[in-house]
């Protein structure tokens, strides 16, 4: 069976550091991937989604990237954080049509 | 208007109570809908899938009005562990999904 993990699961920064969250996944090869985040009380934000290695497609403008190095993991990084990057940011995979999600990190920005 | 919309509640019902929550949508060529359930500060789980003709299981029921565009999720006889967000998706391409802000529901014993 498939499972999708991502760490860490909390992580506390400071303004201006960088940021490196990984996901992997373990059962299928080439999935889509993808990276949201939810901010407190609020509903999922598509950040990035991937079909293969190397490609990368952004949905909303800022201080974040994604890369795809290899094909079961999926990487979101940031040069300097925001305060307003602060959430839940969650890795999830597509299989027949529904989206499977890990566990999440969530990401306090001070 | 918002390309998926939800009711952000929260719904207070009584536990056994029978719960209704309805979700529409804007892209009138989404052909996948999907109910997920998220518990306080964990990821979202998919409860079902819901399908042109009606589905259930166990004690929820989902329905989808295309020409509407409405999809609804129906739990009957409510527990205490039904408590969650609840979150409507719809299929926006091949690729991307477009999610709710989800309602909340707290079942009250």
């Amino acid at each position: 069976s498939q499972t999708i993990h991502q760490w860490p699961a909390t992580l506390v920064q400071p303004v201006g550091s960088p940021l490196s969250l990984e996901c992997t996944v373990e059962g299928t090869s080439n999935p889509n991937l993808y990276w949201y985040r939810q901010a407190a009380g609020r509903g999922l934000q598509l950040l990035f989604y991937s079909v293969g290695i190397g490609q990368i497609s952004s949905e909303v403008p800022q201080n974040l990237s994604a890369s795809r190095p290899q094909d079961r993991q999926f990487i979101l990084s940031s040069k300097k954080l925001l305060l307003s990057d602060s959430g839940f940011y969650l890795c999830a995979w597509r299989g027949n049509g529904e989206q499977f999600f890990g566990p999440g990190t969530r990401l306090t920005v001070l | 208007r918002k390309e998926v919309e939800q009711d952000p509640g929260p719904f207070n019902v009584p536990e056994g109570a029978t719960v209704a929550f309805n979700c529409t949508y804007s892209n009138s060529a989404s052909q996948s809908f999907f109910w997920y359930r998220q518990d306080c500060r964990k990821e979202p789980k998919l409860l079902m899938s819901v399908y042109s003709s009606g589905n259930e299981d166990g004690r929820f029921t989902a329905q989808l009005n295309r020409a509407s565009q409405y999809i609804s999720l129906l739990i009957r006889d409510s527990k205490l562990s039904d408590s969650a967000t609840y979150l409507c998706v719809v299929t926006a391409s091949n690729y991307q999904l477009i999610w709710g802000a989800g309602t909340k529901l707290i079942i009250k014993p």
